[in-house]
């Protein structure tokens, strides 16, 4: 089993629609949960973090986190074109190691 | 502040040839972190160190790999003798000191090896 999960995608959502993009993980203990945007030809991006149970929002984007569920979410209302990009998910677990899932690739569609 | 630096941005050699790879830290940052990128595998950690020293490296994957990270503002990753299948995107990262600090990422180098 991967320590963290996502579906791979691709998915497609109108512009304006909003976008919601999932992830499990395996480590119960793990604390510390990221989101980064990966545009086509460039780095990873960190766009979000979240450390406790319940929503963080930054402008558009909101991390939402169930522990109990072993669920990370992240959710883009009014998308726009430019968040076409992969979205990769990433837990912190163990001795203080990174894992990312494979990301998951989203088109908004104009 | 400048971000984490790595170079060249693109390298192609022939197969057999020593690739080294370079990378600067953000200035403050104690912990460095190696990944390579591809498209069957997607983002895989190679080494990680922190105050320079190398954690694990349990990520490499033969002993064609070795990195070095000889002060606080450099690191490097070296293949000797590279293949065809370590063709890909190798970035690096780096983070804060403490637990649970997030990485930032390096533009990266993208690597052809013929």
């Amino acid at each position: 089993q991967k320590e963290v999960e996502q579906n791979s995608g691709p998915l497609s959502v109108p512009e304006g629609a909003i976008a919601s993009l999932n992830c499990t993980y395996s480590d119960r203990g793990s604390q510390s949960f990221f989101w980064y945007r990966q545009y086509s030809g460039k780095s990873p991006e960190l766009i979000m973090s979240i450390y406790s149970n319940g929503d963080k929002e930054d402008g558009r984007f909101t991390a939402q986190l169930n522990k109990a569920s072993q669920y990370v979410s992240l959710l883009i209302r009014d998308s726009q074109p430019s968040d076409s990009a992969t979205y990769l998910c990433a837990v912190i677990s163990g001795a203080n190691n990174l894992f990312f899932g494979t990301g998951t690739r989203l088109t908004v569609i104009p | 502040d400048a971000g984490v630096i790595q170079s060249p941005r693109h390298e192609v050699t022939e197969m057999g040839q020593e690739v080294t790879l370079r990378c600067k830290p953000i200035s403050g940052h104690n912990s460095l972190f190696w990944y390579r990128q591809t498209m069957m595998r997607g983002l895989e950690l190679l080494i990680y160190f922190n105050n320079n020293v190398p954690i694990d490296d349990s990520g490499m994957p033969e002993d064609r790999f070795s990195a070095k990270m000889p002060n606080a503002s450099f690191s490097t990753l070296k293949i000797q003798p590279s293949e065809p299948r370590d063709s890909a995107v190798y970035f690096c990262a780096s983070s804060g000191t403490g637990r649970n600090q997030p990485q930032h990422f390096g533009d990266g180098t993208r690597l052809s090896i013929l």
